[in-house]
């Protein structure tokens, strides 16, 4: 069972307001990733971390930061949400970079109205 | 042309059934390949992985990697109502890159 999880599972927001989607790890893990996923598509990169202090954009502009303070702690931050960013996000981290195995938490489904 | 291709399906098999799942992609770097599993309003779980080219078996499991082809597939054997999920590839090159996914084929086993 992977230690990853992940607040809110499920949100309704107005649009303009600012959210927050938590995530938090207790594996140690060095890498951190967020990844939104919507119904038939791929997952698409957002953000992704190698360690504290380290964050970088993927290949998917979403409008939205994330930072790391902590090794544990990769939170993502939508300053206004808008209508298009309504998804799911998932977040997930790995100890290892390219043998494969990302450990997901169960995902935010976002609605924004 | 995308890096990834996956059919997303719906795919529909009797109990029993022996699945194939297949994935092309297009980038020749690629090294490490992986099928993940997803159930419903879950997040996806690793259920294999291969380094370059060749076979590997894990139970009812097969992952294939043909990679003068650019093509892999998964196979299922004596398929489960409990294997109806939605399943990924994901792949990566060596060095510093994350992993890049396919759309994820939607599969269900009708008892």
């Amino acid at each position: 069972e992977a230690d990853i999880y992940q607040t809110p599972r499920y949100l309704v927001i107005g649009t303009g307001k600012k959210i927050t989607l938590e995530c938090s790890q207790t594996m140690g893990h060095d890498k951190m990733y967020w990844y939104q996923q919507d119904p038939g598509m791929e997952l698409h990169l957002i953000h992704y971390s190698y360690g504290v202090n380290s964050t970088e954009k993927g290949d998917l502009s979403s409008e939205s930061t994330v930072s790391r303070i902590r090794t544990e702690h990769f939170p993502l931050t939508l300053e206004s949400a808008r209508p298009s960013h309504t998804s799911q996000y998932l977040c997930a981290s790995s100890a290892q970079l390219n043998t494969g195995e990302l450990f997901f938490g169960e995902g935010s489904r976002l609605t924004v109205l | 042309q995308k890096e990834v291709e996956q059919d997303p399906g719906p795919l529909s098999v009797p109990e029993g059934a022996i699945v194939s799942l297949n994935c092309t992609y297009s980038n020749s770097a690629f090294q490490y390949f992986m099928w993940y599993r997803q159930y419903s309003r879950k997040g996806p779980e690793l259920l294999m992985y291969t380094y370059s080219s060749g076979n590997k078996e894990d139970g009812r499991f097969t992952a294939q990697v043909d990679k003068s082809s650019k093509y892999i597939s998964l196979f299922i054997r004596d398929s489960q109502p409990s294997d109806s999920a939605t399943y990924l590839c994901a792949m990566s090159e060596m060095g510093n890159t994350p992993l890049v996914f396919g759309k994820g084929t939607r599969l269900s086993v009708i008892a």
